[in-house]
C-alpha cells in the first residue's frame, strides 16, 4: 500500500537551531517525492520535489532533503531555522497521478 | 508563476443550501485539478481528480451527487456543494497540475473555508 509516514506530529526548535524534518514513504515503483509548506489557514507551497538524480535537493527558503532509498527516507533540513519558517509541513509522495500527503508535522519557533 | 486562485475565501451557508468554489490556474493552463479537504489540524484528504472535459474521479467514499466537481476549461474548476449540512464545514483546497510542467507537482490555492450552519 502506499503511505507517507511523518513520525513527528510536533517540534520545537529554538531560532537559528538546525532542523531535521522525517518523513517516510511506502511506494510500490520509483517515487516522486515533495514537500510542502502551510501556514495557517492558507494553501500548500512548494519547498521542493525529487524526481530523479541528484538525491540531495535545494529548495526555497533554505531547506534542502535528501532522498534515500534505501531507507525509504525524505528528510528535510535547514540548518538554521527563522521565526517565520514556524508552520506545518507536510511530505507527499506520488507518481503521474495523484499525490499522497503525511499527515503533516507542526513546527513551532521560539525566539 | 505557477500560481493558483480560489474563490470564495470564506463562506457561511444556511443548511440545505448549496455553495460553489472556483478554482482557477491564474497564469498556466491545467490539463488535471484536484479538489482536497482538510479538517482542523489534520492532512489533506483527496476528494476528486478533475481533468479539462471529462468527468471527475471521486475517491472512495466521496458522494459525488453531494459534492459536484466541473472542469470546463484549463484554467477553471468548480466544486458545488450540493444540500449542505454542518458536517460538510471544511477547509477545501484545490490544486492544479501544469499541463507543460515537466514534472508532476501540483500547484495549491489559498483554501476556501466553509461553514454551513
Amino acid at each position: 500500500a502506499q503511505s507517507v509516514t511523518q513520525p513527528d506530529i510536533h517540534i520545537t526548535v529554538s531560532e537559528g537551531a538546525s532542523l531535521e524534518l522525517r518523513c517516510n514513504y511506502s511506494y510500490g515503483a520509483t517515487p516522486y517525492l515533495f514537500w510542502y509548506v502551510q501556514s495557517p489557514g492558507q494553501g500548500l507551497q512548494l519547498l521542493l520535489k525529487y524526481f530523479s538524480g541528484d538525491t540531495l535537493v535545494q529548495g526555497i527558503k533554505g531547506f534542502e532533503a535528501e532522498f534515500k532509498r534505501s531507507q525509504s527516507s525524505f528528510n528535510l533540513r535547514k540548518p538554521s531555522v527563522h521565526w517565520s519558517d514556524a508552520a506545518e509541513y507536510f511530505c507527499a509522495v506520488g507518481g503521474t497521478d495523484k499525490l499522497i500527503f503525511g499527515t503533516g508535522t507542526r513546527l513551532q519557533v521560539f525566539p | 508563476g505557477a500560481v493558483v486562485s480560489q474563490h470564495p475565501s470564506w463562506v457561511i451557508c444556511k443548511s440545505g443550501t448549496s455553495v460553489k468554489i472556483e478554482c482557477r490556474s491564474l497564469d498556466f493552463q491545467a490539463t488535471t485539478m484536484f479538489w482536497y479537504r482538510q479538517f482542523p489540524k489534520q492532512s489533506l484528504m483527496l476528494m476528486a481528480t478533475s481533468n479539462e472535459g471529462s468527468k471527475a474521479t471521486y475517491e472512495q467514499g466521496v458522494e459525488k451527487d453531494k459534492f459536484l466537481i466541473n472542469h470546463a476549461s484549463l484554467t477553471l474548476s468548480t466544486l458545488t456543494v450540493t444540500s449542505a449540512h454542518p458536517e460538510d464545514s471544511s477547509f477545501y483546497i484545490c490544486s492544479a497540475r501544469d499541463r507543460q510542467g515537466a514534472g508532476y507537482e501540483q500547484y495549491f490555492g489559498p483554501g476556501t473555508r466553509l461553514t454551513v450552519t
